[in-house]
């Protein structure tokens, strides 16, 4: 089965400090793993995506995620916070390329 | 280029009431997703549409939820009769051919009385 689990469902960081938004995913195969950002009363953004390239995606905003097999991780990063990227963020596995499997969600705060 | 558009935005409806949402994708996207958000979760996929056959919707609650998507471009969700844990942000998406960036549009806040 396939299955998302983002750690920690609220998230806050100063203005211009390092953002970790975690996530570990399970998948029976090499899954296409994706973060999507969701701002108030939105529809959902695709932030990036890892399709068996290079392990480390850059996306859109400053983020980036690495692709860890050995630790079935995809955790998003971005050095320097804004106010702007206050938002919830989903991880989302998908085992085909087809079929998405979304996490709970991670709202983050930055505090200026 | 147009995205995603769904209406009504918002809908509030009494328990037992019936109630439907419509989604218009992104011209020539092959795949049409409906999403069920409810608050505080992730968004969990209630049936795929790959043109006008559906793919999978296993997760869809069929004594009460249909869905539709004739000619393979615009779709309607329907909920006959409405219980109250069918409150909810209803999201559609469309994707050129489902194996490819899906897109979101700005979804349609359910609330059952």
């Amino acid at each position: 089965a396939q299955s998302v689990t983002q750690l920690g469902s609220h998230v806050s960081v100063s203005e211009g400090a390092l953002v970790l938004l975690r996530c570990n995913y399970s998948s029976s195969v090499p899954p296409y793993l994706f973060w999507y950002v969701q701002y108030p009363n939105q529809g959902l953004q695709l932030l990036l995506k890892y399709t068996s390239a290079a392990t480390l995606v850059k996306g859109i905003n400053g983020f980036e995620a690495e692709f860890k097999k050995s630790e079935t991780s995809f955790h998003l990063t971005k050095p320097s916070a804004h106010m702007s990227d206050a938002a919830e963020y989903f991880c989302a596995v998908s085992p085909t390329g087809n079929q998405f499997y979304f996490g709970t969600g991670t709202s983050l705060t930055v505090i200026p | 280029e147009a995205g995603v558009a769904q209406s009504p935005r918002y809908k509030i409806i009494e328990k037992r009431q019936s109630v439907a949402f419509w989604c218009n994708p992104i011209s020539g996207h092959a795949t049409l997703y409906w999403y069920q958000q409810i608050l505080g979760q992730g968004p969990k996929l209630l049936i795929q549409f790959q043109n006008n056959g559906v793919v999978d919707d296993s997760q869809l609650p069929k004594d009460r939820f249909s869905a539709e998507r004739l000619k393979g471009v615009d779709s309607t969700l329907k909920i006959q009769p409405a219980k109250l844990e069918d409150s909810a942000v209803y999201l559609c998406a469309s994707s050129l051919d489902g194996y490819n960036e899906q897109f979101f549009g700005p979804g349609t806040r359910l609330t059952v009385l």
